[in-house]
């Protein structure tokens, strides 16, 4: 099994729809869990951070679900400019903080 | 406000040249650095990792290796360069469990 998990996509969707993603992760020790967005030829770029509590930025919901090892991204009335790459990021305890990503669930946001 | 730099921004290699990306970071002390590698439609391979100068721990072997000669400096080098190289290069540093992406090197190995 992958540390992180994500389907690969992609979701088309069209403007103003809802639209949520979900990823698994095999280590149960993990302690901080992020969502980044990565842009067609561009380094990734941080998002959000997902909390316990759950956690919500405008038009993004982030929530974690440690019972089930998984983590959820929803975004609400989508625009075209959230067409991307969102990847799910997981870091276990560790002294040097090693990350770990999913491959990236692709978005394309359609007029 | 810290910034991470690097380059070049794309590189086109012969097969079997050497290699040298550049990665600096400014505004920070002592940060953890890292070398990632992304191949065309796959998902982000961590290379090397440095929690402080002249310290270097590699994640997959390869022929690639890493270097950290000064506190903000962390450099990529390979002797001889295969296809299977070719990728974008992402350098990032860690604060407080996030990280930040420098704006990458895409190579070409041709």
């Amino acid at each position: 099994r992958k540390e992180v998990e994500q389907d690969p996509g992609p979701f088309n969707v069209p403007e103003g729809a809802t639209v949520a993603f979900n990823c698994t992760y095999s280590n149960s020790a993990s302690q901080s869990f992020f969502w980044y967005r990565q842009d067609c030829r561009k380094e990734p770029k941080l998002l959000m951070s997902v909390y316990s509590s759950g956690n919500e930025d405008g038009r993004f919901t982030a929530q974690l679900n440690r019972a089930s090892q998984y983590i959820s991204l929803l975004i609400r009335d989508s625009k075209l400019s959230d067409s991307a790459t969102y990847l799910c990021v997981v870091t276990p305890s560790g002294g040097y903080q090693k990350v770990t990503f999913g491959t990236g669930t692709k978005l394309q946001v359609i007029p | 406000s810290q910034t991470i730099h690097q380059w070049p921004a794309t590189l086109v290699q012969p097969v079997g040249s050497p290699l040298s990306l550049e990665c600096t970071v400014e505004g920070t002390s002592n940060p953890n650095l890292y070398w990632y590698r992304q191949a065309a439609g796959r998902g982000l391979q961590l290379l090397f990792y440095s929690v402080g100068i002249g310290q270097i721990s590699s994640e997959v072997p390869q022929n690639l290796s890493a270097s950290r000669p000064q506190d903000r400096q962390f450099i990529l080098s390979s002797k001889k360069l295969l296809l299977s190289d070719s990728g974008f290069y992402l350098c990032a540093w860690t604060q407080n469990n996030e990280q930040f992406f420098g704006p990458g090197t895409r190579l070409t190995v041709l």
